[in-house]
């Protein structure tokens, strides 16, 4: 079974400043999709960035990029410049590739970010 | 273009009780997903509809159900309440095809069961 995991349960960073956040995952699979979502206290989850396992650059999104290392399975997301209202929790997640089978996430525990003025 | 709508954004049942919360994807998007987050469990996947069928199921009990409608809306409904079942329930929609299928979440309804 799948597993994702985020071992770092809170964070802090001070405004303008860079801070990486971890995620490692267990997967046998050789193909499939990560995913970094931000929660803040308004509860909608929305997605920060992605990454498709087949494509070995690090994906990118304005002030926020990864560093996506499958043999390791490890996939980090950094943010760079933080800014107040980066200020959320931050869920990593996996989802397999097998189309037409199954959109479902299966997501790592959070990291709650705060950003310090 | 609307996002994700999940009504209502708030309940307050009591145990034993049932409840059904609806989940409008986002116009266009066939596949809908449900997730129950709470501070102990994390974000748990529910159930996955995609064109009116049951596409996949995680572990829960018969309690939880759900179904999906012709125009894609979909409802989940939780019987016999427990204490346990206090949570807030995301939903998600998505476009089949896109290749990542990336799923947009609506903003939850908080069920509380006293």
């Amino acid at each position: 079974a799948q597993t994702v995991t985020q071992s770092q349960p809170e964070m802090s960073v001070q405004e303008a400043e860079t801070v990486t956040l971890s995620c490692t995952y267990d997967t046998s699979e050789s193909d499939y999709y990560l995913f970094w979502y931000k929660q803040p206290p308004s509860r909608q989850m929305i997605l920060v960035i992605r990454q498709e396992a087949y494509k070995q650059q690090n994906a990118t999104e304005n002030r926020f990029s990864v560093n996506f290392q499958k043999a390791a399975k490890s996939f980090s997301l950094k943010i760079s410049d933080s800014q107040l209202g980066d200020a959320a929790m931050y869920f990593c997640a996996y989802r397999a590739a097998l189309r037409g089978a199954t959109n479902k996430l299966i997501f790592g525990t959070g990291t709650l970010l705060a950003v310090q003025p | 273009k609307a996002g994700v709508t999940q009504t209502p954004r708030y309940l307050i049942k009591t145990r034993g009780q049932q409840v059904t919360l609806s989940c409008s994807p986002i116009s266009g998007h066939r596949s809908v997903s449900w997730y129950q987050q709470t501070p102990g469990q994390g974000l748990q996947f529910l159930f996955e509809y995609f064109s009116e069928t049951q596409r996949n199921k995680g572990n829960f009990p018969g309690r939880f159900s759900g179904r999906q409608f012709s125009n894609s809306r979909s409802e989940m409904n939780v019987s016999t309440l427990e204490l346990g079942d206090s949570a807030l329930y995301l939903c998600a929609s998505s476009l089949e095809g896109q290749g990542e299928n990336i799923q947009y979440f609506g903003a939850g309804t908080r069920l509380s069961v006293l």
